[in-house]
């Protein structure tokens, strides 16, 4: 079947470190996007990608990094600097028509 | 700038009734108009879709009513049943890979 693998479903990090969330797609879809989700503040924009190798911060980027060698890969890297890390990611892709598809998200939380 | 503004943020709804979650949006170019349920711990699936060159879209127990003019829309729950207790987004969708959500609203139908 079709659909976005994300993975760990639950990540634990202590401060300081870094850690990637992974995000694989098989629907092939040209864009994908990465969401932070925190209670009562609906979903947050963090990094977008159009096409491979090319991708563009969203809302909330600082802290976060990305890559996009592959169609179908897009993890997001939550570095030392983002200072609030703990919260539930989303990952999401479109064939473009104005629907998303979501993955089922990680958790991470910061010890 | 909220894009999409979304109320209410909590709604409860005996069993059978029917649940209103409303959404305005500034930016007459939004082109679709998507609403997510999201089961805790999940990530959002969409649950119906409309376009702004149509007023209502039902179906089964879901409707999405569009008033172009207000630049307002409303998902409508008939029969509301206890396995719709979830969050729900709305969305607006520009050129069909930029998405903008509103903040979420957690339904709970009490049986």
């Amino acid at each position: 079947d079709g659909g976005i693998t994300q993975s760990p479903k639950y990540l634990f990090r202590k401060e300081g470190q870094n850690v990637t969330l992974s995000c694989e797609q098989n629907l092939n879809h040209d864009a994908m996007y990465w969401y932070r989700q925190d209670p009562g503040q609906g979903l947050r924009l963090i990094y977008y990608s159009q096409i491979v190798n090319d991708f563009q911060k969203g809302d909330i980027a600082e802290g976060y990094s990305v890559s996009r060698e592959k169609k179908e890969s897009f993890p997001l890297t939550v570095t030392s600097a983002q200072k609030n890390p703990t919260a539930f990611y989303l990952c999401a892709s479109t064939l473009g028509g104005g629907v998303l598809t979501f993955g089922a998200g990680s958790r991470l939380t910061v010890l | 700038q909220q894009q999409v503004k979304q109320s209410p943020q909590s709604l409860i709804v005996q069993k059978g009734g029917i649940s209103i979650i409303n959404c305005a949006y500034e930016n007459t170019a939004f082109d679709y108009f998507p609403w997510y349920q999201q089961f805790p711990g999940k990530g959002p699936a969409l649950l119906i879709a409309i376009r702004p060159d149509v007023s209502e879209k039902k179906e089964g127990r879901f409707t999405i009513s569009f008033n172009k003019s207000a630049k307002q829309f409303s998902l409508h729950i008939m029969d509301s049943q206890p396995g719709d207790s979830a969050t729900y987004f709305c969305a607006a969708s520009l050129t069909g890979n930029q998405f903008y959500f509103g903040t979420g609203t957690s339904l709970t139908v009490i049986p």
